[in-house]
């Protein structure tokens, strides 16, 4: 099935737990992205990444960390999670960088 | 700073139509998009509009002046299917997106 898929769909951490979001795209898109989506407030850029082997810090990068080792996957990791990064967390590709992004299902991570 | 405005939430009756303003200050413009995230889900790409004027699509029209630093989404002959969260997109100078709040609109028969 051709799109982007996320896993976990959801999480409890506790705080001070190391954690990696995956994403995985089956599109061969060059370009993606990691957002986190709170209430009130617009989508925010953590990381992207506009080709393989290449990552760029967005809005919010602090306390987390991404990696792009090949065109598919593009994990996000959370060192030592805090509460503040409670939250929705969407990952998006797209051809390029001038393209519409697509976006995978979210995974929703909850830092007690 | 950047900042992109859309009013937080609007209710229209099924059938008519809506209209959901989008006014933003940013960096530098490479286009304007339109997404609709359902509740629980993922956004989903509506339009895009780089050029001032209005584009077409089906039940849905965006337009865009540049200008102003404004845009609109038109929704016609609504349906209780699109009750959703409308969020506003702009490319910025870096080709990054910025992201309104988003309006969640409410249908009502």
């Amino acid at each position: 099935i051709a799109g982007i898929t996320q896993a976990p769909t959801s999480q409890i951490l506790a705080a001070g737990r190391r954690m990696t979001l995956r994403c995985t795209q089956d599109m061969r898109h060059n370009a993606m992205y990691w957002y986190r989506q709170d209430l009130g407030l617009g989508l925010r850029l953590i990381h992207y990444s506009n080709t393989a082997g290449t990552t760029g810090k967005g809005e919010v990068p602090d306390g987390y960390s991404v990696s792009r080792a090949n065109t598919d996957d593009f994990p996000l990791t959370l060192a030592s999670a805090v509460p503040s990064q409670t939250s929705v967390y969407f990952c998006a590709s797209s051809d390029s960088d001038r393209d519409e992004q697509f976006f995978g299902p979210g995974t929703r991570l909850t830092v007690l | 700073g950047q900042n992109i405005d859309q009013p937080t939430e609007m209710t229209a009756t099924e059938g008519a139509i809506v209209q959901i303003n989008c006014t933003y200050q940013t960096s530098g413009f490479n286009g304007l998009f339109w997404y609709q995230q359902h509740a629980g889900e993922a956004p989903t790409f509506l339009s895009y509009n780089v050029l001032d004027g209005l584009e077409e699509k089906g039940r849905f029209s965006s337009f865009l002046s540049r200008s102003k630093g404004y845009s609109y989404l038109l929704l016609k002959e609504l349906q209780m299917k699109d009750s959703a969260s409308y969020l506003c997109a702009v490319r910025d100078s870096n080709y990054q997106l910025i992201w309104g709040a988003g309006t969640k609109l409410i249908i009502k028969p």
